[in-house]
């Protein structure tokens, strides 16, 4: 089975763009979080989804927004980039997105902002 | 806010010992521990995890222990392998497991 896709793997931007961040998760799971990973850092909880309902969000600024479609893949926008969010965005599934269900990773789209 | 955190920054073990790499959390309310290990440039995959109403539990080859009376989390990893070089990060959670917060890991390396 596939695990949690991500798209793009790579991806250079320039302060002021926008950027999307797309992540499909593994089959069955409708809950998707998504998180930033700063190097040398641990990942920092940005968004959940569930039903296509945002369920949580972290401590980020409003240029960030996500979303989630019928078919439970999701998108992490990003407007009016900074050279501080250069950071591996990961993406995460579970079932549910309720307690105790373990939530499995992508393998990260690493953003460079310039 | 509060947060996990990691004692050591790095660990060195020769292959065949036994690894042990420690957290310490800071809010008593927490519900729910993970150990995720990361590989150089690989999302985070999961190890182990346990409930906050357990104090020991095993995988193959891995052990989480949870001492609540002193907000500690260990992973124990016998019979260390090359193939367990990577960061390791423990997480917890409160309420929803899908906000999990993390520390900054411990780079484990594998000597032969």
């Amino acid at each position: 089975d596939a695990g949690v896709t991500q798209s793009p793997t790579h991806l250079i931007k320039t302060r002021g763009q926008h950027v999307t961040l797309r992540c499909s998760p593994i089959s069955g799971h409708k809950s998707v979080s998504w998180y930033q990973q700063v190097l040398g850092q641990g990942p920092q909880f940005i968004f959940q989804y569930y039903e296509k309902e945002e369920r949580g969000r972290g401590n980020f600024p409003d240029r960030f927004s996500a979303r989630q479609f019928p078919n439970y893949s999701s998108e992490l926008n990003v407007n009016a980039l900074l050279l501080g969010d250069s950071a591996l965005y990961l993406c995460a599934s579970s079932l549910r997105g309720t307690l105790w269900e373990t939530q499995y990773f992508g393998p990260g789209t690493r953003l460079l902002v310039l | 806010g509060e947060s996990v955190g990691l004692h050591l920054p790095t660990l060195s073990v020769q292959e065949g010992d036994n690894s042990i790499i420690n957290c310490a959390y800071s809010n008593s309310a927490s519900d729910y521990f993970i150990w995720y290990k990361q590989e150089s440039g690989k999302g985070p995959q999961f190890i182990i995890d346990i409930r906050s109403n357990m104090d020991k539990r095993q995988g193959q080859r891995v052990t989480v222990l949870l001492n609540k009376t002193v907000k500690h989390l260990s992973l124990q990893i016998a019979a260390t392998q090359p193939g367990d070089s990577a960061v390791y990060f423990c997480a917890e959670s409160i309420g929803t497991a899908s906000k999990l917060t993390f520390g900054t890991g411990t780079r484990l390396q594998v000597t032969l």
